[in-house]
Parts: structure tokens; C-alpha cells; sequence
């Protein structure tokens, strides 16, 4: 089992709409969990960091956590084709561990 | 600006020739890690720095040398490559474990 793990993707969704991104974990003793956006060819950019069960919002951003069933999810509202982009979940345990990363595409 | 530079950008090298990846930050963060990543296997840790004089093995070590002599620089030496550490590299610095990584712009390797 993969200690963190996202779907793949892609994930594509008509401008204007939610994009909603989901990553899970399997260390349950994870204590941050960030989000990072990459475009291709670039490095990864950190959008979100959450500590603690709940929603997180940052403008068009929402992250959201439930420790109990070891899930992160990334809502991005009013998409834009220049949220087109892989996006990676990491947890931090013991070490800093990447998902592999969701790619969403947002068409106009 | 707060940046991690890293360079080259691009090198092209052949088998068994030693080099060198810089990687320098102007934040004052303690920790750096250098990461490579390959398409299917997402971002792997090479190695990582909590302070000056304290480097430890990630995930995938092998074939790979660090160093942390200053607080800004953690170059990544390679002493003999081979074609299987063709990959783009990333250098990256935080406040801390518990905060988030700024990234370097990568490094992409070809080892012929």
C-alpha cells in the first residue's frame, strides 16, 4: 500500500466549476499535510498547509482534513485554465512524503 | 528575493564523470532535502539537512553525496553517474519540518 495516494487523474472540469482533488494517507500518527501545485516543466509551488481536522480556505483554495479517515482533499472554486496543473498532496510523518499528484485540466 | 537557486538548470553528462548540482538558500532555513522525480514515482527524497553539519539518507540515496558546510548551500554531488540517475532534481529548503518546502527551479539530468 502506497503511504500516500491520489488518483492520477486527469481530472477535467469546465471553467466556472469546482475542482475537487482527494489524497489519502496511511500513517495515522501524520501531523501536517500541505498541497502543491506543479506546472509542467516547473517546480512545485506550496498553495496550502493544514494542521488540523476541519476546512482551511485561502481565497479560491479550501483544504480539508479528517484524521480519523486519513483524508486531505483541495477544492478549488471558480476554476480557471491557469489552475490546469498537477497538483501534489504531502504528509509529513516521520519524513516528508509526495503522492504522486492529480492532474486537472480546466477547459473553457 | 526569497529563493533556492540551483544550478545547472540542464547537464548533460556521460557515465562515471563526477559532478556537482548547487544549491544555495537565502532564508535562513535549517532544513534542505534534495528530491528527484520521475514520471509514475512522483517526488523521492535523496537526502536531507536539519542543520549545519547534520545530513541524513532519504529514500533513495545510493550513488548520491551531500554536504552542509553553510547554512545556505547543500550541494549534491554525484561521484559516478550512471544512466539510471537520469531525472529532474529539485532542491528544497523550509523553516522547519513542520512548515512547507520552497522549491528550486530543478535541475534536469541526462546521463548518457
Amino acid at each position: 500500500q502506497k503511504e500516500v495516494e491520489q488518483n492520477s487523474g486527469p481530472l477535467s472540469v469546465p471553467e466556472g466549476a469546482i475542482a475537487s482533488l482527494n489524497c489519502t494517507y496511511s500513517d495515522r500518527g501524520s501531523q501536517s499535510f500541505f498541497w502543491y501545485r506543479q506546472y509542467s516543466g516547473k517546480s512545485p509551488e506550496l498553495i496550502m498547509s493544514i494542521y488540523s481536522n476541519g476546512d482551511k480556505e485561502d481565497g479560491r483554495f479550501t483544504a480539508q482534513l479528517n484524521k480519523a479517515s486519513q483524508y486531505v482533499s483541495l477544492l478549488i472554486r471558480d476554476s480557471q485554465p491557469s489552475d490546469s496543473a498537477t497538483y501534489l498532496c504531502a504528509v509529513l510523518t516521520d519524513k516528508l512524503i509526495f503522492g504522486t499528484g492529480t492532474r486537472l485540466q480546466v477547459f473553457p | 528575493e526569497a529563493q533556492v537557486t540551483q544550478n545547472p538548470r540542464y547537464l548533460i553528462t556521460v557515465t562515471g564523470k563526477k559532478l556537482t548540482v548547487t544549491c544555495s538558500q537565502n532564508m535562513n532555513h535549517e532544513y534542505m532535502s534534495w528530491y528527484r522525480q520521475d514520471p509514475g514515482l512522483g517526488l523521492r527524497q535523496i537526502y536531507y539537512s536539519m542543520n549545519v553539519e547534520v545530513t541524513d539518507k532519504g529514500d533513495v540515496p545510493e550513488g548520491y553525496k551531500v554536504s552542509r558546510k553553510e547554512k545556505r548551500n547543500f550541494p549534491l554531488i554525484l561521484e559516478s553517474p550512471s544512466p539510471n540517475q537520469t531525472s529532474l532534481y529539485f532542491c528544497a529548503s523550509s523553516l522547519s519540518r513542520a512548515h512547507g518546502y520552497t522549491f528550486g527551479s530543478g535541475t534536469r539530468l541526462t546521463v548518457v
